[in-house]
């Protein structure tokens, strides 16, 4: 079975730097998609970023970029310029293409990291 | 156009009542993934709905849960009989069925078993 680790329970930065957080996951598919996904203490899941598999590219979004080791199925998300609005719960999610060996596109998550951001 | 709609946001219940989760999802999507957040976790899948068509519910516990997606109307997680171990927080999420598979969350419901 697919599974997705996070080893960081917590991770603090210093407001404007730049913090990395580890994700790797297990899987024998060559095709998929990788996410990071943000839960603040609202509780409401705010999609991040997301990469293909198959795209060599690391996916950026303005100050949150990944670094994709598909080799290694390792999947970091960098987060530069840290702001007191990024303190949040951040999870990694792996998926299945749709309907390829049975899957139904469900997300499988990790148990996030706690990141806090220090003025 | 309004985000996936979930209600209530807050639902206490005593051990051995039931329990009804709402789900709207956006417009526009017709299938709808039910997930669970026990506390200190990540999320979990339940359940994945078309309307009016369970198509995956292998996450889903064998007793007490079931889950629906009428052809109107929200999408429903009832709870039977629940326990202490079923308070948590349940998300469900949507999409338009074709094309690219983002999910689209809802705030959620946080459930609370007394």
């Amino acid at each position: 079975a697919q599974t997705v680790t996070q080893s960081q329970p917590e991770m603090s930065v210093q407001e404007a730097e730049t913090v990395t957080l580890s994700c790797t996951y297990d899987t024998s598919e060559s095709d998929y998609y990788l996410f990071w996904y943000k839960q603040p203490p609202s509780r409401q899941m705010i999609l991040v970023i997301r990469q293909e598999a198959y795209k060599q590219q690391n996916a950026t979004e303005n100050r949150f970029s990944v670094n994709f080791q598909k080799a290694a199925k390792s999947f970091s998300l960098k987060i530069s310029d840290s702001q007191l609005g990024d303190a949040a719960m951040y999870f990694c999610a792996y998926r299945y293409l749709m309907n390829y060996g049975g899957s139904q596109g469900n997300l499988i998550f990790g148990k996030g990291t706690k990141l806090s951001v220090k003025p | 156009n309004a985000g996936v709609m979930q209600n209530p946001r807050h639902l206490v219940r005593r051990r051995g009542q039931e329990a009804r989760l709402r789900c709207s999802p956006m417009k526009g999507h017709s299938h709808v993934y039910w997930y669970r957040q026990l506390p200190e976790e990540g999320l979990k899948f339940m359940v994945y709905l078309q309307k009016e068509n369970i198509i995956d519910e292998s996450g889903m516990p064998k007793e007490r849960f079931s889950a629906e997606f009428p052809k109107e109307g929200p999408s429903i997680l009832r709870i039977q009989q629940v326990v202490r171990g079923d308070s948590a927080a349940y998300f469900c999420a949507s999409w338009t069925g074709q094309g690219y598979y983002e999910q689209y969350f809802g705030p959620g419901t946080r459930l609370t078993v007394t």
